[in-house]
């Protein structure tokens, strides 16, 4: 049983494409999160949503859009790709006010932008 | 703006020696501390977190926590070469996760 799902594991595309990735938890969790982890493998937050609400939303280009359409899922939306954006996309989940705030994590999706 | 610093490394140690894995953090208002492991070409695992002050062990893992330092760390006993991997210390506050940078550590057959 998966806990925490995206989709793809791998997404290699040219620039300015837009693509997406998607991510879904089976935990119950009410929190998910985006990540993004550069080459040097420095790991940083990008957007949380709690019951469908965005709650943070880091100093991130707003060619990123996260969608939520139900606590259990969080797309990742990403127009006019750039070779910058070329990492591993992160996602997790947690449940708010239990087990203070821990987070578990998605396989990730590799992205490559050419 | 909340920092999570962790030794550089990538450190080594033999097999069946301790291995100590430092970070310090500037939130003061942090409430909780994680320690994940990452291996290569997979997602962060978490592998222990810790909320007061002092020590927590959980088999051949203790970490610790020092509030009036910024300071928590983790011990790992009886290294294996399996342990061999990135280690990120992260700090949490209101549902975020700050991390470090993290350190790879390299455990010698």
């Amino acid at each position: 049983d998966t806990a925490v799902s995206q989709t793809p594991k791998y997404l290699v595309t040219q620039m300015g494409n837009d693509k997406s990735i998607k991510c879904e938890q089976n935990l119950g969790h009410d929190t998910m999160y985006w990540y993004k982890q550069d080459s040097k493998k420095f790991l940083k937050i990008m957007f949380s949503y709690n019951n469908k609400e965005l709650i943070i939303n880091e100093t991130v280009p707003n060619r990123f859009s996260p969608k939520s359409p139900d606590k259990a899922h969080l797309n990742l939306h990403i127009n006019s790709l750039e070779l910058g954006d070329s990492a591993v996309y992160f996602c997790a989940s947690s449940q708010a006010g239990r087990i203070k705030e821990t987070q578990y994590f998605g396989p990730g999706t590799r992205l490559l932008v050419l | 703006q909340k920092e999570v610093e962790q030794n550089s490394g990538p450190l080594s140690v033999p097999e069946g020696a301790i291995a100590s894995l430092n970070c310090t953090y500037s939130d003061r208002g942090s409430q909780s501390f994680f320690w994940y492991r990452q291996y290569s070409g997979k997602s962060p695992e978490l592998i222990m977190s810790i909320y007061s002050n002092g020590d927590k062990e959980d088999g051949r893992f203790t970490a610790q926590l020092n509030k009036a330092s910024q300071y928590v760390s983790l011990l790992i006993r009886d290294s294996q070469p399996s342990d061999s991997a990135t280690y990120l210390c992260a700090q949490g506050a209101n549902s975020k996760l700050t991390f470090g940078k993290g350190i790879t550590l390299s455990v010698r057959p």
